[in-house]
């Protein structure tokens, strides 16, 4: 696609529920990152995928989160056991392992809230 | 191991004023360098990069960064910010294609009239 697409915009969640948040990388992007960012903090890493090596999780704040890339392109961020601090905004990016720009272009972000 | 950090959270400056933001980094070998911009409500967007060449580097809308590498920082500056400019701000470092890139916590910059 054009862009980094994530889904949904929006998610309103009871806690202790479980969701799953979506993003689909720019087309032929190997690299995908997910990060958080909640309200008045900065980027906080969570997840790295890079191709076929093993996704770097040393940002995963608990073992109720979980991320997977599907043949290399969309992944799927899982947060079981919704807890109110869970409420944040959740970015993807991706970038080219291509030259040296690897400039990371920025999905929209998911707006998860935790009721 | 790489790491990024922006000295100051929060940078209020009035109108027409000058600005810098400041970012350092540690790394053992070459990295790549980067601000990206975020605007309220919107997401993160690039603003400008340093991949080698001239260590100035510029942005269509005023803002600069220089890279030193002796102090392994990557300032940015603007001579006379504009109420638009309010955002949050962070700078990014990278060894290049295939390594993670790292953010810093980010710098929110608070223009006032």
């Amino acid at each position: 696609g054009a862009g980094v697409s994530q889904s949904p915009s929006n998610k309103v969640t009871e806690k202790g529920k479980d969701v799953e948040l979506r993003c689909d990388p720019i087309s032929g992007h190997t690299a995908l990152y997910w990060y958080r960012q909640s309200l008045g903090q900065g980027l906080e890493f969570l997840i790295y995928f890079q191709g076929n090596s093993a996704p770097d999780k040393s940002g995963l704040p608990s073992d109720r989160f979980s991320a997977e890339r599907t043949g290399g392109s969309v992944s799927t961020l899982t947060i079981q056991r919704t807890q109110q601090e869970d409420s944040a905004v959740y970015l993807c990016a991706s970038s080219t392992r291509q030259g040296v720009s690897t400039e990371a272009f920025f999905g929209q972000g998911t707006r998860l809230t935790v009721v | 191991a790489q790491s990024v950090t922006q000295l100051d959270s929060q940078v209020p400056v009035f109108e027409e004023a000058p600005v810098e933001l400041r970012c350092n980094y540690s790394s053992s070998v070459s990295v790549y360098l980067f601000w990206y911009v975020q605007y309220p409500n919107q997401g993160l967007q690039l603003l400008l990069k340093y991949l080698s060449g001239s260590t100035l580097v510029e942005s269509i809308n005023g803002f600069e960064a220089e890279f030193n590498k002796s102090q392994t920082s990557f300032h940015l500056r603007k001579p006379s910010v504009h109420i638009s400019d309010t955002a949050e701000y962070f700078c990014a470092v990278s060894r290049g294609g295939g390594f993670k890139t790292i953010f810093g916590a980010g710098t929110r910059l608070f223009v006032k009239a």
